[in-house]
């Protein structure tokens, strides 16, 4: 399995461009979760979605930011205008919410992409 | 509201030597603990999780977790260090009745002198 693909791996925009991050998570799985991580505020869980639903984005900074998934195998991030304090790594993770398995309710594994490095000038 | 502490920001182990990463947690519920490990440059790999049953957890690389209801802790341990398990470590909970969502700690920087 190639495990959860993000593009770019490395973004550097000036400020005021519109920023596209793009995510592929794990075939079969489905929730899928956007992080940012910085070093003043660590790893926040910004949106996430099952079954391409999105469930809570109570961590989504503000209106410039939004993302999408329209279908299982792919999720957009968008921040449009982008401003110098998102840059950040952001990352992307799936996993396979199944609420029964064996009999028993599973307790799934997110699975990280490697990020994408963004710097808004 | 769930919420995970990692009181150290850095631990210095020479190699061979225990090595502990502490993790207490706060939740309203059962929860289910995890552990990930990040190098340089790359995304967050997992290492172990607590559900139920065990209290003793073992995962990744020689890597083992303990999970102590009274204390409210999931402290890392592994037995002799290498250098290569230097690395950002998180420690994370989930609560059902949440979501799916994860609550991260701060992260602990481990370093692992030769």
């Amino acid at each position: 399995d190639a495990g959860v693909i993000q593009s770019p791996r490395h973004e550097v925009t000036e400020m005021g461009q519109e920023v596209t991050l793009r995510c592929k998570p794990i075939s079969g799985h489905n929730s899928l979760f956007w992080y940012r991580q910085t070093m003043m505020r660590g790893l926040e869980l910004l949106i996430y979605f099952n079954n391409n639903v999105p469930i809570d984005d109570s961590g989504m900074p503000e209106d410039r930011f939004s993302a999408k998934m329209p279908n299982a195998s792919f999720s957009t991030l968008k921040i449009q205008p982008s401003e110098p304090r998102d840059s950040a790594v952001y990352f992307c993770a799936s996993s396979l919410r199944n609420r029964w398995l064996s009999g028993r309710r599973s307790q799934e594994t997110q699975y990280f992409g490697p990020g994408t490095r963004l710097l808004v000038l | 509201a769930q919420s995970v502490a990692q009181p150290e920001d850095q631990v210095n182990v020479a190699e061979g030597n225990p090595l502990t990463v502490k993790c207490t947690y706060s939740v309203s519920g059962n929860p289910y603990l995890f552990w990930y490990v990040q190098y340089p440059n790359r995304g967050l790999q997992f290492l172990l999780k607590y559900i139920t049953g065990d209290n003793l957890v073992k995962g990744s690389y020689g890597f083992e977790a303990e999970f102590n209801k009274s204390q409210t802790s999931f402290h890392l341990k592994k037995p002799s260090a290498l250098v290569s398990d230097s690395a950002l470590y998180f420690c994370a909970v989930r609560v059902t009745a949440a979501g799916n969502k994860l609550t991260f700690g701060g992260g602990t920087r481990v370093l692992v002198k030769p």
